[in-house]
C-alpha cells in the first residue's frame, strides 16, 4: 500500500447523494486506475488515467466520474446515477500504462468500503 | 479479448504443506501475467509477474509461478505453506502486444490450517 493512500477509509451515502472518493499518489507514476470489487467478481476497472488532464472510460464507467488535475490525484465521484454503488473501491498507479512490450506493474491504494444507506 | 480465470474458489492446505493455487489465461499475443494477494479490507499487494525469460517466476514471500506456454497456466505455489499465507490471491493478465489494461481472475481463497 506505501505510497497511494485513499480516503476516506469507510464511507457512507444516501440514496440520491453523490460522493467522491480520493486517492494520492507519491510514487511519480504517470498513470493511474480506479477498480470495483464486488464478492467473487473480482476487480472490474472503471477508469483509467496516462497523463494529466486526460482519462478514458474503463469497462463499467457507467454512473461514475474521474478528473486528473494533478499527477498525483485521480479523485473518483460515483454519482446517483450509479444504481448499486456498495463496494470496495480500489485505485492503483503504475509508471505508465504500458504500450507494447511494457509490463508495468500496478501498485494499489488500501481501498474506500462505500455503503450505501 | 483477454481473460484469465482462477478455476478454484478456495483452496485448503495444511501449515507446511505445499501450496498450488491455479490461474489459466487467454490472450492474442503475448502474456504478462501478475500475482496479487489481498488481506482482508486492505489493497492488493504485488508477488511476482512474468513478462519474458525464464518460466519459473520468483517472488515475494517465498512464492514463485510458473509460466506454461502451452498450457496457458501460470499457477502460484509455495513449498511449504504458512498460516499467515491464508489470504484472497488474484491472477492477472494483459497482452503484452496491445495497449490493453489488466483483466483479474475472480480471486482464489487459499486457507492454510495449523
Amino acid at each position: 500500500d506505501g505510497g497511494i493512500t485513499q480516503s476516506p477509509k469507510y464511507l457512507f451515502r444516501k440514496e440520491g447523494q453523490n460522493v467522491t472518493l480520493s486517492c494520492e499518489q507519491n510514487l511519480n507514476h504517470d498513470a493511474m486506475y480506479w477498480y470495483r470489487q464486488d464478492p467473487g467478481q473480482g476487480l472490474r476497472l472503471i477508469y483509467y488515467s496516462q497523463i494529466v488532464n486526460d482519462f478514458q472510460k474503463g469497462d463499467i464507467a457507467e454512473g461514475y466520474s474521474v478528473s486528473r488535475e494533478k499527477k498525483e490525484s485521480f479523485p473518483l465521484t460515483v454519482t446517483s446515477a450509479q444504481k448499486n454503488p456498495t463496494a470496495f473501491y480500489l485505485c492503483a498507479s503504475s509508471p505508465r500504462t504500458g504500450g507494447a512490450g511494457w509490463g508495468d506493474t500496478q501498485y494499489f491504494g488500501p481501498g474506500t468500503r462505500l455503503t450505501v444507506l | 479479448a483477454q481473460s484469465v480465470a482462477q478455476p478454484e474458489d478456495q483452496v485448503n492446505v495444511a501449515e507446511g504443506n505445499p501450496l498450488t493455487v491455479k490461474c489459466t489465461y487467454s490472450v492474442s499475443g503475448n502474456p504478462y501475467l501478475f500475482w496479487y494477494v489481498q488481506y482482508p479490507n486492505r489493497g492488493l499487494q504485488f508477488l511476482l509477474k512474468y513478462i519474458t525469460g525464464d518460466n519459473l517466476v520468483k517472488g515475494s514471500y517465498g512464492f514463485e509461478a510458473e509460466f506454461n506456454k502451452s498450457q496457458t497456466s501460470f499457477h502460484l505455489k509455495k513449498p511449504s505453506a504458512l498460516v499467515s499465507d491464508s489470504a484472497l490471491y488474484f491472477c492477472a493478465v494483459r497482452d503484452g502486444s496491445a495497449g490493453n489494461m489488466l483483466t483479474f481472475g475472480g480471486g482464489t481463497r487459499l486457507m492454510v490450517k495449523p
